[in-house]
């Protein structure tokens, strides 16, 4: 079976940083993906990682240590519009995604 | 249509009735998926499609059903519906479903509640 983790709540103020953890332990290892879902909307593709090392895509970046089995999500000169639910998910060895709880970010002036 | 379309946006629907919900792409994806959401549990895959004439069980199949007679279409019916099965659900698709790399590209959901 898969086991994604990641904390439930995160608040930062606008113009910080903020870093989203998410361990995993999953049958087989075919890439990690972070998703942003806001509120009552579909989830969309924020990045994706499968060697170990940090990918920049302007403000966001995310982290892989697959000996780790750990992922970050870091979310720089936070935004109003950055206040919603991040989620961290795994394709496994049978190539399909299993996703953690979600994490909700919440933004304050 | 661009992209991902499911029908209908929400529904309420009494126990023991059969529902059918369903998703239409436009991006000629090989494969799409049913994912269902709930609170505190994330994202749980109900049933998959690598390609058109194929279907698979995904975590949580029980109770769901789906076919895939084109590349377009995938719906998925809930034979005779369970308070538990009270949710939102996601209709997802990607170019191919045996590539590391290939992202999902989600639909706008659909919320379910039965009574």
């Amino acid at each position: 079976g898969q086991n994604i983790d990641q904390p439930t709540e995160m608040t930062a103020t606008e113009g910080a940083i903020v870093q989203i953890n998410c361990t995993y332990q999953t049958s087989g290892f075919n890439g990690l993906f972070w998703y942003q879902q806001h509120a009552g909307e579909a989830p969309t593709f924020l990045s994706y990682n499968v060697l170990d090392g940090l990918e920049e895509k302007g403000r966001f970046s995310s982290f892989l240590s697959r000996s780790k089995g750990y992922s970050y999500l870091l979310l720089k000169e936070l935004q109003m519009k950055d206040s919603a639910s991040y989620l961290c998910a795994v394709r496994g060895g049978d190539y399909k995604l299993s996703f953690g709880a979600g994490t909700t970010v919440t933004v304050r002036a | 249509i661009a992209g991902i379309t499911q029908a209908p946006t929400s529904q309420i629907l009494a126990a023991g009735r059969r529902m059918t919900l369903r998703c239409t792409q436009d991006m000629r994806h090989n494969a799409m998926y049913w994912y269902r959401q709930d609170l505190g549990l994330g994202l749980r895959l109900i049933h998959y499609s690598n390609t058109a004439g194929t279907t698979g069980k995904g975590e949580v199949p029980d109770g769901y059903s789906v076919s895939r007679a084109n590349t377009d279409d995938f719906p998925l019916t809930l034979a005779s519906a369970v308070p538990s099965q009270t949710s939102v659900y996601f209709c997802a698709s990607s170019e191919d479903s045996g590539q590391p790399y290939n992202e999902q590209f989600f639909g706008p959901g659909t919320r379910l509640t039965v009574l």
